[in-house]
Protein backbone atom coordinates (compact mmCIF):
# COMPACT_ATOMS: atom_id res chain seq x y z
CA UNK A 1 0.00 0.00 0.00
CA UNK A 2 2.00 3.01 -0.92
CA UNK A 3 1.85 6.13 0.46
CA UNK A 4 2.10 9.50 -0.34
CA UNK A 5 5.05 9.89 -3.23
CA UNK A 6 6.45 12.99 -4.30
CA UNK A 7 9.68 13.05 -6.92
CA UNK A 8 11.90 14.72 -7.33
CA UNK A 9 13.33 14.54 -3.26
CA UNK A 10 15.75 17.07 -4.50
CA UNK A 11 15.32 19.86 -7.02
CA UNK A 12 17.92 22.35 -8.04
CA UNK A 13 17.27 24.97 -10.35
CA UNK A 14 18.91 28.64 -11.15
CA UNK A 15 17.45 31.95 -10.45
CA UNK A 16 15.07 32.20 -13.46
CA UNK A 17 14.28 28.78 -14.40
CA UNK A 18 11.11 27.07 -13.56
CA UNK A 19 10.39 24.30 -11.01
CA UNK A 20 7.62 21.41 -11.23
CA UNK A 21 7.08 19.19 -8.28
CA UNK A 22 5.30 16.17 -8.63
CA UNK A 23 2.98 14.50 -6.26
CA UNK A 24 0.74 11.20 -6.17
CA UNK A 25 -1.74 10.82 -3.11
CA UNK A 26 -2.39 7.44 -1.84
CA UNK A 27 -4.65 5.38 -3.55
CA UNK A 28 -8.21 6.33 -3.03
CA UNK A 29 -7.68 9.59 -2.05
CA UNK A 30 -9.01 12.70 -3.99
CA UNK A 31 -7.73 14.84 -2.21
CA UNK A 32 -4.25 17.17 -2.03
CA UNK A 33 -2.86 19.65 0.07
CA UNK A 34 0.51 21.47 -0.55
CA UNK A 35 2.82 23.30 2.36
CA UNK A 36 5.81 24.60 1.86
CA UNK A 37 8.54 24.80 5.22
CA UNK A 38 10.94 27.30 5.26
CA UNK A 39 14.61 26.37 7.39
CA UNK A 40 13.64 26.70 10.88
CA UNK A 41 9.69 27.04 10.19
CA UNK A 42 6.80 25.24 10.54
CA UNK A 43 4.83 23.82 7.72
CA UNK A 44 2.62 26.57 6.06
CA UNK A 45 -0.25 25.80 4.03
CA UNK A 46 -0.22 26.93 -0.47
CA UNK A 47 -3.46 25.50 -1.42
CA UNK A 48 -5.54 22.41 -1.29
CA UNK A 49 -7.28 21.01 -4.59
CA UNK A 50 -9.18 18.11 -5.57
CA UNK A 51 -9.04 16.43 -9.35
CA UNK A 52 -9.77 18.69 -11.45
CA UNK A 53 -10.59 21.73 -9.08
CA UNK A 54 -8.74 24.17 -6.82
CA UNK A 55 -10.20 24.50 -3.74
CA UNK A 56 -8.44 26.65 -1.74
CA UNK A 57 -5.09 28.96 -2.93
CA UNK A 58 -5.39 31.12 -0.03
CA UNK A 59 -2.04 30.17 0.93
CA UNK A 60 0.08 30.55 -2.65
CA UNK A 61 1.71 33.31 -3.87
CA UNK A 62 0.39 35.71 -6.47
CA UNK A 63 2.79 35.92 -9.05
CA UNK A 64 4.56 32.49 -10.34
CA UNK A 65 2.90 29.59 -8.46
CA UNK A 66 0.06 27.37 -9.78
CA UNK A 67 -1.08 24.10 -8.97
CA UNK A 68 -3.03 21.23 -11.11
CA UNK A 69 -4.63 18.47 -9.95
CA UNK A 70 -5.48 16.65 -13.46
CA UNK A 71 -7.78 14.03 -14.00
CA UNK A 72 -5.35 11.77 -14.81
CA UNK A 73 -1.77 11.53 -13.29
CA UNK A 74 -0.29 13.09 -10.51
CA UNK A 75 -0.77 16.70 -9.18
CA UNK A 76 1.96 19.50 -9.93
CA UNK A 77 3.02 22.81 -8.44
CA UNK A 78 4.65 25.19 -10.50
CA UNK A 79 6.95 27.62 -10.18
CA UNK A 80 8.00 29.87 -12.39
CA UNK A 81 11.09 31.98 -12.83
CA UNK A 82 12.40 31.20 -9.23
CA UNK A 83 14.30 32.98 -6.49
CA UNK A 84 16.60 32.46 -3.81
CA UNK A 85 13.38 32.96 -1.89
CA UNK A 86 11.96 29.94 -3.27
CA UNK A 87 14.25 27.38 -1.62
CA UNK A 88 12.25 25.36 0.95
CA UNK A 89 11.08 22.01 1.01
CA UNK A 90 7.53 21.34 -0.37
CA UNK A 91 5.45 18.87 1.20
CA UNK A 92 2.50 17.50 -0.61
CA UNK A 93 -0.63 15.76 1.25
CA UNK A 94 -3.56 13.47 0.60
CA UNK A 95 -6.61 12.94 2.30
CA UNK A 96 -9.97 11.17 1.38
CA UNK A 97 -12.65 13.08 1.94
CA UNK A 98 -11.20 16.65 2.36
CA UNK A 99 -12.85 17.18 5.75
CA UNK A 100 -11.76 19.13 8.40
CA UNK A 101 -11.08 16.01 10.88
CA UNK A 102 -9.60 14.15 8.53
CA UNK A 103 -6.28 12.91 8.82
CA UNK A 104 -4.10 13.88 6.14
CA UNK A 105 -0.84 11.90 4.67
CA UNK A 106 2.48 13.12 4.20
CA UNK A 107 4.80 12.66 1.19
CA UNK A 108 8.30 12.99 1.78
CA UNK A 109 9.05 16.15 0.55
CA UNK A 110 10.71 17.82 -2.31
CA UNK A 111 13.73 19.87 -1.25
CA UNK A 112 14.06 22.76 -3.63
CA UNK A 113 17.51 24.82 -4.00
CA UNK A 114 17.89 27.98 -6.10
CA UNK A 115 21.20 29.08 -6.60
CA UNK B 1 -7.88 33.81 12.36
CA UNK B 2 -6.47 30.38 13.56
CA UNK B 3 -3.16 30.08 14.81
CA UNK B 4 -1.25 27.54 16.26
CA UNK B 5 1.72 28.63 19.11
CA UNK B 6 4.73 25.79 20.18
CA UNK B 7 6.32 28.19 22.77
CA UNK B 8 9.43 25.87 23.28
CA UNK B 9 11.28 25.67 20.38
CA UNK B 10 13.86 23.45 21.50
CA UNK B 11 13.55 20.78 24.53
CA UNK B 12 16.56 18.51 25.49
CA UNK B 13 15.67 15.27 27.78
CA UNK B 14 17.49 12.61 29.68
CA UNK B 15 16.73 8.68 27.86
CA UNK B 16 13.76 7.57 29.97
CA UNK B 17 12.69 11.03 31.34
CA UNK B 18 9.41 12.25 30.89
CA UNK B 19 8.47 15.07 28.38
CA UNK B 20 5.77 17.67 27.32
CA UNK B 21 5.54 19.54 24.63
CA UNK B 22 3.15 22.63 24.67
CA UNK B 23 0.75 23.67 22.17
CA UNK B 24 -1.88 26.30 22.02
CA UNK B 25 -4.17 27.05 19.65
CA UNK B 26 -6.26 30.02 18.83
CA UNK B 27 -9.82 29.20 17.25
CA UNK B 28 -13.40 30.04 17.67
CA UNK B 29 -15.27 27.16 18.16
CA UNK B 30 -14.07 23.20 18.87
CA UNK B 31 -11.26 22.73 16.70
CA UNK B 32 -9.73 19.83 15.30
CA UNK B 33 -6.19 19.25 16.81
CA UNK B 34 -2.89 16.86 15.61
CA UNK B 35 0.75 16.10 16.51
CA UNK B 36 2.78 15.25 13.41
CA UNK B 37 6.45 14.54 14.23
CA UNK B 38 8.97 14.79 11.40
CA UNK B 39 12.41 12.78 10.98
CA UNK B 40 15.43 14.87 9.76
CA UNK B 41 15.13 14.72 5.97
CA UNK B 42 11.17 13.40 6.13
CA UNK B 43 7.86 13.81 5.62
CA UNK B 44 5.83 14.00 8.73
CA UNK B 45 4.38 11.34 10.18
CA UNK B 46 0.75 11.17 12.13
CA UNK B 47 1.27 11.05 16.20
CA UNK B 48 -2.34 11.08 17.44
CA UNK B 49 -5.76 13.68 16.74
CA UNK B 50 -8.54 14.69 18.46
CA UNK B 51 -12.03 16.22 17.40
CA UNK B 52 -14.24 15.28 19.65
CA UNK B 53 -15.36 12.99 22.76
CA UNK B 54 -12.44 12.07 25.34
CA UNK B 55 -10.27 14.61 25.99
CA UNK B 56 -7.06 11.73 26.73
CA UNK B 57 -6.12 10.96 23.29
CA UNK B 58 -3.67 8.10 23.15
CA UNK B 59 -1.37 7.74 19.48
CA UNK B 60 1.11 5.55 18.43
CA UNK B 61 4.76 5.36 19.99
CA UNK B 62 3.55 5.31 23.22
CA UNK B 63 2.37 9.12 23.30
CA UNK B 64 -0.66 11.11 24.39
CA UNK B 65 -2.31 14.32 24.50
CA UNK B 66 -4.57 16.13 26.22
CA UNK B 67 -7.25 18.62 24.85
CA UNK B 68 -8.02 21.50 27.70
CA UNK B 69 -10.28 24.00 26.24
CA UNK B 70 -10.13 26.26 29.43
CA UNK B 71 -6.76 27.03 28.59
CA UNK B 72 -6.41 26.42 24.53
CA UNK B 73 -4.17 23.84 24.86
CA UNK B 74 -3.52 20.24 23.72
CA UNK B 75 -0.22 19.42 25.12
CA UNK B 76 1.75 16.19 23.81
CA UNK B 77 3.14 13.58 26.71
CA UNK B 78 5.55 10.43 27.16
CA UNK B 79 6.53 8.90 30.24
CA UNK B 80 9.71 7.57 29.45
CA UNK B 81 11.28 8.83 25.85
CA UNK B 82 13.93 6.91 23.79
CA UNK B 83 16.68 8.23 21.55
CA UNK B 84 14.58 7.05 18.53
CA UNK B 85 11.84 9.79 19.78
CA UNK B 86 14.41 12.72 18.80
CA UNK B 87 12.72 14.55 15.98
CA UNK B 88 10.94 17.69 15.49
CA UNK B 89 7.39 17.63 16.53
CA UNK B 90 4.57 19.77 15.47
CA UNK B 91 1.36 20.53 16.43
CA UNK B 92 -1.54 21.66 13.82
CA UNK B 93 -5.05 23.03 13.78
CA UNK B 94 -7.65 22.56 11.26
CA UNK B 95 -11.77 23.23 11.04
CA UNK B 96 -15.16 21.76 9.80
CA UNK B 97 -15.37 24.61 7.26
CA UNK B 98 -11.91 25.37 5.86
CA UNK B 99 -11.58 22.14 4.01
CA UNK B 100 -8.90 20.21 6.21
CA UNK B 101 -6.27 22.93 5.71
CA UNK B 102 -4.51 22.60 8.62
CA UNK B 103 -2.54 25.57 10.47
CA UNK B 104 1.07 24.35 11.97
CA UNK B 105 2.46 25.96 14.86
CA UNK B 106 6.37 26.21 14.48
CA UNK B 107 7.98 23.06 15.46
CA UNK B 108 9.54 21.98 18.68
CA UNK B 109 12.34 20.35 18.34
CA UNK B 110 13.43 16.84 20.17
CA UNK B 111 17.02 15.89 21.57
CA UNK B 112 17.58 13.37 23.75
CA UNK B 113 20.49 12.70 25.77
CA UNK B 114 21.95 9.13 26.54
Amino acid sequence: NAGVMQNPRHLVRRRGQEARLRCSPMKGHSHVYWYRQLPEEGLKFMVYLQKENIIDESGMPKERFSAEFPKEGPSILRIQQVVRGDSAAYFCASSPNGQGGDTQYFGPGTRLTVL
Amino acid sequence: AQSVTQPDIHITVSEGASLELRCNYSYGATPYLFWYVQSPGQGLQLLLKYFSGDTLVQGIKGFEAEFKRSQSSFNLRKPSVHWSDAAEYFCAVGSYNQGGKLIFGQGTELSVKP
